[in-house]
């Protein structure tokens, strides 16, 4: 199974600041590899599929980059709403697995 | 909009089973793979199983892999979950998961509100 590694697992920020969270394949995955959102008490939401292509509605402070192993979600001016835990997650191969999370925290 | 509503979760005895429905709405059901993804309590996602547009085809994650069984009925648009041998370790809020595409999906753009199996004695 391929295995997917976020850091960090927690940030604390502030708003306006620029948030950049990593995920890591154990093997290469092309660029299929997305990232979700989720809020306490709610299911997750999709932000980003296939590295860089966001969703519609999603605004566009959130954008994506990499290929191969290496991944990454970017905030560029980090509102209060997007304080949650973001998750990554590989779709190159069954079993799909799912980054450990990365929570985006109040300074 | 698309609708997916879980129903079956509860408190059941480890060893038992327990059975999870999922009803789809809002969208051309047999055209799209279908999964289930699982969350413990406070801890991350995990994957569980997956289901092709057609019934045909089905993968598990190796936790639940002879325990769990996937199904759909595309003339109903329900999606199942059987889970036999319930362990502790099964406690989790289930999610009903649609793909992102009909074809070659890469990501779940649609998910369920969850419900919650407790496996406890």
């Amino acid at each position: 199974d391929i295995q997917m590694t976020q850091s960090p697992s927690s940030v604390s920020a502030s708003v306006g600041d620029r948030v950049t969270i990593t995920c890591r394949a154990s093997q290469g995955i092309s660029r299929w590899l997305a990232w979700y959102q989720q809020k306490p008490g709610k299911a997750p939401k999709l932000l980003m599929s296939d590295a860089s292509s966001l969703q519609s509605g999603v605004p566009s402070r959130f954008s994506g980059s990499g290929s191969g192993t290496d991944f990454a979600l970017t905030i560029s001016s980090l509102q209060p709403e997007d304080f949650a835990t973001y998750y990554c997650q590989q779709a190159n191969s069954f079993p799909w697995t799912f980054g450990q999370g990365t929570k985006v925290e109040i300074k | 909009q698309v609708q997916l509503v879980e129903s079956g979760g509860g408190v059941v005895q480890p060893g038992r089973s327990l059975r999870l429905s999922c009803a789809a709405s809002g969208f051309t059901f047999s055209s799209y793979g279908m999964q289930w993804v699982r969350q413990a309590p406070g801890k991350g996602l995990d994957w569980v199983a997956v289901i092709s547009h057609d019934g045909k085809v089905t993968y598990y994650s190796d936790s639940v892999k002879g325990r769990f069984t996937i199904s759909r009925d595309n003339s109903k648009n329900t999606l199942d979950l059987q889970m036999n041998s319930l362990r502790a370790e099964d406690t989790a809020v289930y999610y009903c998961a649609k793909e992102s595409k009909a074809r070659r999906a890469t990501a779940i753009d649609s998910w369920g509100q969850g419900t919650l199996v407790t496996v406890s004695s």
